[in-house]
């Protein structure tokens, strides 16, 4: 099945400064989704955005969508020592088998330095 | 409180040793899978489940059988587990059928080593 491929693979940057993580994927899908996992721990959602918006805001995150490029980005804004974790996108493709199975990118590690 | 819930957290077994990971959600998810996670390779599915009795194969089945007989279980059960199966595995559930739909809760992981 068709995978997200997240971009860069690390990312550290200080405390206070913005975070950008961009996904790519290969197939039509509905909608993408956005998880962070703590080192060992379960995934958490963080944001979904459908195929038809272009931009979604949840508190300090910004994701864009464009579905001619097949790319998504996460923003982090302001990031904080907590915001370190890995980030992956998700996708499910748009027919078949496909729509029941959500493929996940490696993942972008994020290390915000006090 | 809603939430997922995987046991044992913690195994270590030998090659051949049949083992069942229990995965348990609370908020009448239609939907369940189960995901392993290795470096470098992200996470991969193995099973998923739309509904009761309605199982599939995600993208890494070999080696595990599951079942649905209620709508809160989702077990993964390894009937000869070899090395090779040594991972951090992931349960998850979400509220609508299509696993893109909507978000998927996790649960907290398995970390299982076969020696």
């Amino acid at each position: 099945s068709q995978q997200g491929e997240e971009d860069p693979q690390a990312l550290s940057i200080q405390e206070g400064e913005n975070a950008t993580m961009n996904c790519s994927y290969k197939t039509s899908i509905n909608n993408l989704q956005w998880y962070r996992q703590n080192s060992g721990r379960g995934l958490v959602h963080l944001i979904l955005i459908r195929s038809n918006e272009r931009e979604k805001h949840s508190g300090r995150l910004r994701v864009t969508l464009d579905t001619s490029k097949k790319s998504s980005s996460l923003l982090i804004t302001a990031s904080r020592a907590a915001d370190t974790a890995s980030y992956f996108c998700a996708t499910a493709d748009l027919s078949g088998a496909g729509s029941y199975q959500l493929t996940f990118g490696k993942g972008t590690k994020l290390s915000v330095i006090p | 409180e809603a939430q997922v819930t995987q046991n044992p957290r913690y195994l270590i077994t030998v090659t051949g040793k049949k083992l069942t990971v229990t995965c348990s959600q609370n908020m009448n998810h239609e939907y369940m899978s189960w995901y392993r996670q290795d470096p470098g390779l992200g996470l991969r599915q193995i099973y998923y489940s739309m509904n009761v009795e309605v199982t599939d194969k995600g993208d890494v089945p070999e080696g595990y059988k599951v079942s649905r007989k209620e709508k809160r279980n989702f077990p993964l059960i390894l009937e000869s587990p070899s090395p090779n199966q040594t991972s951090l595995y992931f349960c998850a559930s979400s509220r609508v059928r299509g696993a893109g739909a909507s978000e998927q809760y996790f649960g907290p992981g398995t970390r299982l080593t076969v020696t």
